[in-house]
């Protein structure tokens, strides 16, 4: 199985600043990875697939980058809305696996 | 719009069974791959299991197969998740899932990308 890692796990940052995620395979998935932002209660939604696409509805200061094992989810502007948890994931082959989650909070 | 809507969580002691549903509305199901996802409380995402667009098609983690079947009727824009032997790690939240695929020459794919969840179905197996 693919084993995805995310860091940080914790990232506290403030309205208006840039915030980047990383996240790494442990072998080379091209460009198959998904964002997904996850707010308490609620159900995962799809930020961005293919690790640079930007889903339908999804705000433009959203954006992923990398390919092969290392991959970076950049949020600009961060706004109120954005304090959730991001969770990367591979769809490059079964079984689809994510990252272990990483929570952006109020600092 | 597309929805989805889970039911049929509830408790459940070790060794028995429960099987969950999920009713889709908004698209036209019959062309697209669906999946049940789930996350044990305060935990990450875990995939459990897909079903092809037609059905014919399953896939699962390993440590459902055997344990837990995955249907559709498209007649019904429903999918079902039947789990058996339920033990106290399945405890979680299960959500079913529209994969982001396509259709092609008469074949629809699956992707492993979820683009449309439910709200979720918990399952708490306890004695």
């Amino acid at each position: 199985d693919i084993q995805m890692t995310q860091s940080p796990s914790t990232l506290s940052a403030s309205v208006g600043d840039r915030v980047a995620i990383s996240c790494r395979a442990n072998q080379s998935i091209g460009t198959w990875l998904a964002w997904y932002q996850q707010k308490p209660g609620k159900a995962p939604n799809l930020l961005i697939y293919r690790a640079s696409t930007l889903q339908n509805g999804v705000p433009s200061r959203f954006s992923g980058s990398g390919s092969g094992t290392e991959f970076t989810l950049t949020i600009i502007t961060l706004q109120p809305d954005d304090f959730a948890t991001y969770y990367c994931q591979q769809c490059h082959s079964r079984p689809w696996t994510f990252g272990q989650g990483t929570k952006v909070e109020i600092k | 719009q597309v929805q989805l809507v889970e039911s049929g969580g509830g408790v459940v002691q070790p060794g028995r069974s429960l099987k969950l549903s999920c009713v889709a509305s908004g698209f036209t199901f019959k062309n697209y791959g669906m999946h049940w996802v789930r996350q044990a409380p305060g935990r990450g995402l875990e995939w459990v299991a897909v079903i092809s667009f037609d059905g014919n098609k399953e896939y699962y983690l390993d440590s459902m197969k055997g344990r837990f079947a995955i249907s559709r009727d498209n007649s019904k824009n429903t999918i079902y998740l039947e789990m058996n032997s339920l033990r106290v790690e399945d405890t979680a939240v299960y959500y079913c899932a529209k994969d982001r695929g396509h259709c092609s020459g008469g074949t629809c794919y699956s992707v492993g990308i979820w683009d449309s969840w439910g709200q979720g179905a918990l399952v708490t197996v306890s004695s």
